[in-house]
């Protein structure tokens, strides 16, 4: 089955603690993206990646990191977290170009405190 | 800039209304549109999308789009809800002489009472 995982689903951390979140997916696709959603604001995107090494930043970068080492996989770093990233994460992947559809992972609700 | 705007944050309607959802955007080239839906607790999923051809298209679960180029516009219409379509909706677009950023709009909420 074409799925997108993301773990862990629900976190709760302390400002500061580092934390990884974790996105694989099985439909070798080149992109993969990671998105925040937060209430009247929709989906905004932190970074994305166009293939294996190749990451840029989204529109709300600050704060965070990727890496992109295999293909399947794209982290998402959160080297000090502080209260303003608690947010709903999601993950997504899809096929290069304009002309394709996005696979989203189930989300990963963080709560920083 | 260039932005998706959708009219509605919060949409509450009885079953068997009709709905549509107004979606917007600002950018001058040509896009590809989307629609998404968000289930409680779920991840998005694809509801419809339009590359070209017939500018209204079908999705799934008896939703509708129709692309209005001059409107800049891809309103989502269902002539008749149902209590399982309360969900979060999402238009989204992909300018086509980009490297293939999705930007989405701010997504409404829509609350079906039965």
């Amino acid at each position: 089955e074409a799925q997108v995982t993301q773990n862990p689903r629900y976190l709760i951390t302390v400002t500061g603690k580092k934390l990884t979140v974790t996105c694989s997916q099985n439909m070798n696709h080149e992109y993969m993206s990671w998105y925040r959603q937060d209430p009247g604001l929709g989906l905004r995107q932190i970074y994305y990646s166009m293939n294996v090494e190749v990451t840029d930043k989204g529109d709300v970068p600050e704060g965070y990191k990727v890496s992109r080492k295999e293909k399947r996989n794209f982290p998402l770093i959160l080297e000090s977290p502080s209260p303003n990233q608690t947010s709903l994460y999601f993950c997504a992947s899809r096929e290069p170009g304009v002309n394709t559809e996005a696979f989203f992972g189930q989300g990963t609700r963080l709560t920083v405190v | 800039a260039q932005s998706v705007s959708q009219h509605n944050h919060h949409v509450i309607l009885s079953e068997a209304a009709s709905l549509e959802l107004g979606c917007n955007y600002s950018y001058g080239g040509t896009v590809n549109l989307f629609w998404y839906v968000q289930y409680p607790g779920q991840h998005l999923q694809l509801l419809l999308k339009y590359f070209s051809g017939d500018p209204l298209v079908k999705g799934i679960k008896g939703f509708e789009a129709e692309f209005i180029k001059s409107k800049f516009s891809f309103n989502l219409r269902k002539p008749s809800v149902q209590w399982s379509d309360t969900a979060e909706y999402f238009c989204a677009v992909i300018l086509t002489d980009s490297w293939g950023k999705l930007q989405f709009g701010a997504g409404t909420q829509v609350v079906v009472t039965p």
